[in-house]
């Protein structure tokens, strides 16, 4: 099943933070979360495993509740190049990941 | 350098004909997926191979084939028994995963494929 993100939209002025959200109704293994620019192909930045250890960037980073089947993204004092639609991506064993919808970010000067 | 390659990056398509989408990649990742993605419906899994000569269903496979002869090749065929094939698609790939779970998807740049 997809998970659902939240939220659908967000527009920030740059330098503000934002967290978005990825829940599932499945038990997970893992939860990717990827970026793309329109237009373009879909660019990795993290994956959060199931009792392992989290990777990110400098100002992005995420969570990941086990118990309750989410994972926050969380972007810290954006810029302009943070702009894009955000993907979690999740996998419930060894499977394909299953895409969300997306959250479409917009920041502005 | 390493990546994948999909081809065409446009294509055009007439009411009743099939269509086959490249993709290739040197990155010697054994999986290989395609998602069709439609505006704001997300990433949706069409199929994918985790070896050669083996490949799987996803969530909206109908009205689509696959082949995997080639470790490094994934090609996509959309068929007239698609409905509504007018999409972006994209391929990817990563290495296998042993542990569970899945590992970075590699995207290629896309196919946009419009019937007329």
């Amino acid at each position: 099943q997809q998970p659902v993100q939240s939220p659908q939209a967000v527009i920030l002025r740059e330098g503000e933070d934002a967290v978005i959200n990825c829940s599932s109704s499945k038990a997970l293994y893992s939860v990717h979360w990827y970026r793309q620019k329109h237009g373009e192909a879909p660019v990795f930045l993290m994956i959060l495993l199931k009792g392992g250890e989290q990777k990110g960037h400098e100002k992005i980073s995420a969570s990941f509740n086990e118990k309750k089947q989410q994972s926050s993204l969380y972007l810290t004092a954006s810029q302009l190049s943070y702009s894009g639609t955000y993907f979690c991506g999740t996998a419930s064993g060894n499977t394909p990941l299953v895409f969300g919808k997306g959250t479409r970010l917009s920041v502005i000067a | 350098d390493g990546g994948i390659t999909q081809s065409p990056k446009y294509l055009f398509r007439k009411e009743g004909q099939n269509v086959t989408l490249s993709c290739e990649q040197n990155l010697n990742h054994d999986a290989m997926y395609w998602y069709r993605q439609d505006p704001g419906q997300g990433l949706r899994l069409i199929y994918y191979s985790q070896i050669v000569n083996d490949f799987q269903k996803g969530d909206i496979a109908e009205g689509y084939s696959v082949s995997r002869e080639k470790k490094e090749s994934f090609p996509l065929t959309v068929t007239s028994a698609q409905k509504n094939p007018t999409a972006f698609y994209l391929c990817a790939s990563s290495t296998a995963s042993s542990t569970g779970g899945t590992r970075e998807l590699f995207f290629g740049e896309g196919s946009r494929l419009t019937v007329l």
